[in-house]
């Protein structure tokens, strides 16, 4: 069955870059799946469509500093630069067999 | 724009039925290939997708909650209701809908509501 593995946390300091991982359970590897970001306190954003080549849709308003990638079954959320508003909480999420998945998110902390 | 809303009651006692209802704007429920869901977010906790009613009133839900979850539409009045039987604590969380755009490649959420944060309590 679908299932999406994060890493409860991460950190990186302010200004440097980060990349978040989101692997897709056996079977599933060719998933596409959305980037969300959601601030302390806040309803989650959608922060891109990442594609199992690589290819990546961003929402409108997503900073440049964001970027996806792709690697077999595991999906990366890239940000560079980091901000002290990027500090959030990261979830992947995907679609398989007529039922929505999340990843039980990534905790970002900007140091 | 897009937009959406949840409203519902606060506080829900253990075993009754829960009633949240998505208004939305931006956006209408009869567009080809159009979707709301409904997520919810337990109190520290991750996103668990409950339901989803597409613009053909097709219906899909999460299989460990579908029991208990009914999804409907009113696309006159541009809202979408969710209803939760039999109710208990562990359904404390924070319910939000959210807008699903036309893709072909990948069901998912674009525009989220604010969240109703609703408790289960005696």
């Amino acid at each position: 069955q679908l299932m999406l593995t994060q890493s409860p946390s991460a950190s990186a300091s302010l200004g440097d870059s980060v990349k978040l991982t989101c692997t897709l359970s056996s079977g599933h590897s060719d998933n596409a799946i959305a980037w969300y970001q959601q601030q302390p306190e806040k309803g989650p954003r959608f922060l891109m469509k990442l594609n199992s080549d690589g290819t990546h849709n961003k929402a409108g308003g997503i900073p440049g500093r964001f970027s996806g990638s792709s690697s077999g079954a595991e999906r990366y959320l890239s940000i560079s630069s980091l901000q002290s508003e990027d500090e959030a909480d990261y979830y992947c999420q995907s679609w398989g067999a007529d039922k929505m998945v999340f990843g039980g998110g990534t905790r970002l902390t900007v140091l | 724009q897009i937009t959406l809303k949840e409203s519902g009651p606060t506080l829900v006692k253990p075993t009754q039925t829960l009633t949240l209802t998505c208004t939305f704007s931006g956006f209408s429920l009869s567009t080809n290939g159009m979707g709301v869901g409904w997520i919810r977010q337990p109190p520290g906790r991750a996103l668990e997708w409950l339901a989803l009613i597409y613009w053909d009133d097709d219906k899909r839900y999460n299989p460990s909650l579908k029991r208990r979850l009914t999804v409907t539409k009113d696309t006159s009045k541009n809202q979408v209701v969710l209803s939760m039987t039999n109710v208990d604590p562990v359904d404390t969380a924070t319910y939000y809908c959210a807008h699903m755009p036309l893709a072909w490649d990948l069901t998912f959420f674009d525009y989220w509501g604010q969240g109703a944060l609703v408790t289960v309590s005696s």
